[in-house]
This record gives structure tokens, sequence and C-alpha cells, in this order.
């Protein structure tokens, strides 16, 4: 069965740490995303990657970069967490074919808190 | 600003009913996608409709695209328990060489045994 893994269900961070969140795919999938999703405000677009090495930034990326060293993974990193960073964080991927849209496989999803 | 808007953002419904979901968005698009996500899990991506295409039906789903009025409905027929979940519409439009995939604020549907 195909899927999204990410490595944390539930993580608390304390103010100021440096937290990765990771994300490992195994459909062989060219583009990774990270979302956050807050009630209320839906689903926001924190960082994307079309390619391994490659990074483009999305609606509000802030506070977070990314890396993406191999294909199948593609990492979230809060530099200095804050407390305006708790939220749910999920990454996603899907297939990149010219002149196609394919849909997004989604992981189950991190629940962040930070103190 | 989101692009995609969900009406009603909550829904409750008797088991067996129909329960019908609309998506309002601003701009052109390239095709619209649907998608369930139980409470506090991932998204599961259910129907993909092309903005040439004015209809679209996967089992008990059947989705509409009007973009004249830019909007789609997202109809469930013969609702179970299970279907309880939220629901969000997705946009795809093109932007600077790829394509922006935005999320509305999702319908919570309760569909009562």
């Amino acid at each position: 069965d195909v899927k999204v893994t990410q490595s944390s269900r539930y993580l608390v961070k304390r103010t100021g740490e440096k937290v990765f969140l990771e994300c490992v795919q195994d459909m062989d999938h060219e583009n990774m995303f990270w979302y956050r999703q807050d009630p209320g405000l839906g689903l926001r677009l924190i960082y994307f990657s079309y390619d391994v090495k490659m990074k483009e930034k999305g609606d509000i990326p802030e506070g977070y970069s990314v890396s993406r060293e191999k294909k199948e993974r593609f990492s979230l990193i809060l530099e200095s967490a804050s407390t305006n960073q708790t939220s749910m964080y999920l990454c996603a991927s899907s297939f990149r074919r010219a002149g196609y849209t394919y849909g997004y496989t989604f992981g189950s999803g991190t629940r962040l808190t930070v103190v | 600003s989101q692009q995609g808007e969900e009406d009603p953002q909550a829904l409750s419904i008797q088991e067996g009913e129909n329960a019908t979901m609309n998506c309002s968005y601003k701009t052109s698009i390239n095709n619209l996608q649907w998608y369930r996500q139980n409470s506090g899990r991932g998204l599961v991506h259910l129907i993909l409709i092309r903005s040439n295409e004015r209809e679209k039906h996967s089992g008990r789903l059947r989705v509409t695209l009007d973009t004249s009025k830019k909007s789609s409905s997202l109809l469930i027929t013969a609702s179970r328990a299970a279907d309880t979940a939220s629901y969000f519409c997705a946009t795809v439009a093109r932007g600077r060489g790829y394509q922006k995939v935005t999320f509305g604020t999702g319908t919570k549907l309760q569909v009562i045994p």
C-alpha cells in the first residue's frame, strides 16, 4: 500500500527549540509539499519541492525552512519554534507530468505543540 | 486569501440521506479536486474534475463544476455513518511555472446513524 509517512503523530517542543518534521514517501513522486492546518484557516502551503534539492516558498514560509536531499524525503525545519507555530502539519506528495494534474497523497499529520 | 470557500461550514444529516456541499472560487482554474479528512488525520483524495468537464461520478460521489459561476458541488448519495468527516475542495490554477493548489476551509459533515 503506497503511502506518505510522517515521523511523529504528536510532538511537544519548547519555545526557541529547533524542530525537524520528517516526511517520507514510497511512491517515487516528484512533488512534495508541507502544509499547516489551523481551525478556520484551512490548509496553508508552507513550502514545496518539485525535485531533489529544489524548494519553493509557499504562502507562509516565514519561520520555516526545508530540505530535500533525496527524492523520497522532504523535511520541514522550524528554526526557532514559537507558540504561534502550534498547529497540525501535513505532508503531501504527487506525481509531476507535463500537462497532467494528479491528486495529492497526504501523510497522517503531525500535531505540534510549542510551549 | 482562500481560493476555495466551502458552504455550508457544517452539515448534519441522517444516515441514508444525501449530502451536498458547495465550493466557490475566485479565479480561473485548470481543475478542481475534492478531499476527505477524518478527524485528526491526513486528507484523502476523492475525485478530480477538469475545467472542461461539467460532471463526474465516482461510486456514491457526484461532482459538478460550473466555471461560469466559479462553483462546484459535491453530492454524496445514500450517506453512511462512515462518511462523517470534513470535506475540502482544492482549486488548481497555473502559477509561475507550476500549478498552484489552494485548499478551502472545509465542510464538516456528520452522518447520524
